[in-house]
C-alpha cells in the first residue's frame, strides 16, 4: 500500500516563508502533487513533481526527492488569502484510471 | 475551464434512507472518482471509474456503490445510510493517462448529515 506523511499544522506571519513537508512510501511511483483547499472549498490544483528537482510556479515552489520519498511545498511572501490546507498527493504506476493517494492535510494559518 | 459540479452542496438524510450524489463533469475526461474527507484523516477513496460501465473500489469501498452508464455522470449511492456516513463527498475527475501531469479536477462537495 501507500503511506504519505504530512503535518497537520502550522502558522505563519505575513510576508513570510512557510515550508510543508511530505513524505511517502509508494511502489512504482508516477508522480506528486500538491492541491490547495479553502475550507468548505474543492482542492485546486498547485503543482506537480515526477523527477527529482525544483518545479517553481510563482510563489509557490514544489520539490522532489524520488530517492528519499520527500517532497516539499514552499510558500513564498505569505499572504493571508494563503491560509489553507494543503494536500500531497501520490500517484502509484500500478494503480489504474490515474488514481492518487493523498495525505491528512496541513492546514496553514497565515497571521498579520 | 473544467468544470464538475454535484448535485447537492448540502443533504441531511435520516438512518437506513437510500442516498444518491450525483457529480456531472463537461470536458469528456475518462476518470471519475469519489472521495470522502474527514477531520484528520483526509481525502480518502470510495470508489472510481475509468470508462463507462466500468468501476473499481477504492480505499473504503464498504456501505457504498457507484453508477457510471454515462461518460459525464458519476453517482455515489448510499444503499442504507448509517451516522458514521455523515462526511464531506467530494468528486473528481482527469482526463486518461498517468504520463503527463492530468491533475485531478474537484467539484464543490457534498456535506451530508445522517440523522
Amino acid at each position: 500500500g501507500q503511506n504519505i506523511d504530512q503535518p497537520t499544522e502550522m502558522t505563519a506571519t505575513e510576508g513570510a516563508i512557510v515550508q510543508i513537508n511530505c513524505t511517502y512510501q509508494t511502489s512504482g511511483f508516477n508522480g506528486l502533487f500538491w492541491y490547495q483547499q479553502h475550507a468548505g472549498e474543492a482542492p485546486t490544483f498547485l503543482s506537480y513533481n515526477v523527477l527529482d528537482g525544483l518545479e517553481e510556479k510563482g510563489r509557490f515552489s514544489s520539490f522532489l526527492s524520488r530517492s528519499k520519498g520527500y517532497s516539499y511545498l514552499l510558500l513564498k511572501e505569505l499572504q493571508m488569502k494563503d491560509s489553507a490546507s494543503y494536500l500531497c498527493a501520490v500517484r502509484s504506476r500500478r494503480a489504474a484510471g490515474n488514481k492518487l493517494t493523498f495525505g491528512g492535510g496541513t492546514r496553514v494559518l497565515v497571521k498579520p | 475551464d473544467v468544470k464538475v459540479t454535484q448535485s447537492s452542496r448540502y443533504l441531511v438524510k435520516r438512518t437506513g434512507e437510500k442516498v444518491f450524489l450525483e457529480c456531472v463533469q463537461d470536458m469528456d475526461h475518462e476518470n471519475m472518482f469519489w472521495y470522502r474527507q474527514d477531520p484528520g484523516l483526509g481525502l480518502r477513496l470510495i470508489y472510481f471509474s475509468y470508462d463507462v460501465k466500468m468501476k473499481e473500489k477504492g480505499d473504503i469501498p464498504e456501505g457504498y456503490s457507484v453508477s457510471r452508464e454515462k461518460k459525464e455522470r458519476f453517482s455515489l449511492i448510499l444503499e442504507s445510510a448509517s451516522t458514521n456516513q455523515t462526511s464531506m463527498y467530494l468528486c473528481a475527475s482527469s482526463p486518461r493517462g498517468a504520463d503527463a501531469y492530468n491533475e485531478q479536477f474537484f467539484g464543490p462537495g457534498t456535506r451530508l448529515t445522517v440523522l
